[in-house]
């Protein structure tokens, strides 16, 4: 079945600190591909998505582009803040999008940016 | 909006009884998900409804989960009897429409604690 696998976290950096969180999966069609980040206490919120290869996502500084040749989807973002303190989950979704997108998820990573 | 909305955020019981979690999702969406988050598997989608009919229910883990959708704002996902391994945070999610373009909004969570 489906997979996406993230790499561990808690991760932990200093403020103005270029991030990079990795992100691998296996599907059995041509997925689309999400980043999710959920704030304390809060549902997650969609930080951006691509559904092609080559595609790149990008919102609030973050950018991740799809690459079917390594099946990856990286988050990056070259200056993070305090307040990107947050969990960072990876997810897929497959053709049909009959009635929308059913998200399989990684297993989510914790970034934690320090003044 | 206020956003998909659901109670009660947190829920203490003790084992055997029955749990109710509700979720109200945006008004004028047409899909909405059921998913359990827990430290061991992640972020699992458990059931999900498009126009109130369930379309896919094989995420739900055993016959003591059940979920029903009576009208377009409101559903509820019920597990009886409850036991300890139930413990989570359990998200609910809405979208609107079909098609990989469509964003899913997902609510605050209950945390479920079966003692």
């Amino acid at each position: 079945g489906d997979s996406v696998t993230q790499m561990e976290g808690p991760v932990t950096l200093s403020e103005e600190a270029f991030l990079t969180i990795n992100c691998t999966y296996t599907a059995t069609g041509y997925p689309s591909l999400f980043w999710y980040v959920q704030y304390p206490g809060e549902g997650l919120q969609l930080l951006l998505k691509a559904t092609k290869a080559d595609d790149k996502g990008s919102n609030k500084g973050f950018e991740a582009t799809y690459r079917k040749e390594t099946t990856s989807f990286h988050l990056e973002k070259g200056s993070v803040q305090v307040s990107d303190s947050a969990v960072y989950f990876c997810a897929l979704s497959d053709p049909p999008y009959t009635y929308g997108n059913k998200l399989v998820f990684g297993a989510g990573t914790i970034l934690r940016v320090k003044s | 909006d206020a956003g998909v909305i659901q109670s009660p955020r947190h829920e203490v019981t003790e084992m055997g009884q029955e749990v109710t979690l509700r979720c109200k999702p945006i008004s004028g969406h047409n899909s909405l998900f059921w998913y359990r988050q827990t430290m061991m598997r992640g972020l699992e989608l458990l059931i999900y409804f498009n126009n109130n009919v369930p379309i896919d229910d094989s995420g739900m883990p055993e016959d003591r989960f059940s979920a029903k959708m009576p009208n377009a704002s409101f559903s509820t996902l019920k597990i009886q009897p409850s036991e300890p391994r139930d413990s989570a945070v359990y998200f609910c999610a809405s979208s609107y429409g079909t098609g990989v373009l469509t964003e899913a909004f997902f609510g605050q969570g209950t945390r479920l604690t079966v003692v």
